[in-house]
């Protein structure tokens, strides 16, 4: 499986958009990217995932760039609710087994008042 | 409401004994996971299931065990032998186990006397 590489920590403003990249250089033709957040002492909670395309949902906007080695994960108007760790995961193709996905340290997203 | 229960919240285990971390799922989802999570770091994987009856190894089972019996239930073991096991313990669901989102509990922290 591939891994990731993403920033210890972050901070963001309130209100402001929150942008927090991840390396994925290792990556397959047909491994998605995943996004999770986890808020301090409960389970992590699904955000977005992108196979090549850009991808928005209510949450978030998942950016993959051309030769897929990147993403950024933009939160466009960051709450004091966004404060998280987040997951950026490289996911095996169907039928290999999801639960072997690597759940790296993450990003600490601080967002200040 | 659909969901993942986990119980309890908290459990203490004194030396020698074994202990047992509940994970129940109404989604209708085949396959179901625990992690473990230790303070700063991220998840690792103890065991999966994709199907009742039939549960693999992740990267950490030993002084784990599982079972499978029914479609909704995963309950996890902590043994004797696991000689570290504070940690925060994580269940997971997703539909068939292949490329999809998965679906997490709000955990149990596990805390030795």
């Amino acid at each position: 499986d591939a891994k990731t590489t993403q920033p210890t920590s972050m901070d963001c403003a309130e209100g402001r958009a929150a942008n927090l990249p991840c390396n994925h250089s290792t990556i397959s033709g047909n491994e998605y990217v995943y996004w999770y957040r986890q808020i301090h002492s409960q389970g992590p909670q699904y955000i977005i995932h992108g196979l090549k395309n850009n991808e928005t949902n209510e949450m978030a906007s998942l950016i993959i760039t051309e030769d897929r080695k990147s993403s950024t994960l933009i939160l466009p108007h960051a709450t004091l609710r966004d404060t998280a760790v987040y997951y950026c995961i490289v996911s095996p193709p169907y039928g290999g087994s999801q639960g072997n996905l690597i759940f790296g340290k993450g990003t600490k997203l601080s967002v200040k008042p | 409401d659909g969901g993942i229960t986990q119980s309890p919240k908290y459990l203490f285990r004194k030396e020698g004994q074994n202990v047992t971390l509940s994970c129940e799922q109404n989604l209708n989802h085949d396959a179901m996971y625990w992690y473990r999570q230790d303070p700063g770091q991220g998840l690792r994987l103890i065991y999966y299931s994709q199907i009742v009856n039939d549960f693999q190894k992740g990267d950490i089972a030993e002084g784990y065990s599982v079972s499978r019996e029914k479609k909704e239930s995963f309950p996890l073991t902590v043994t004797s032998a696991q000689k570290n096991p504070t940690a925060f313990y994580l269940c997971a669901s997703s539909p068939r186990g292949g490329n999809e989102k998965l679906f997490f509990g709000s955990g149990t922290q596990l805390s030795v006397l």
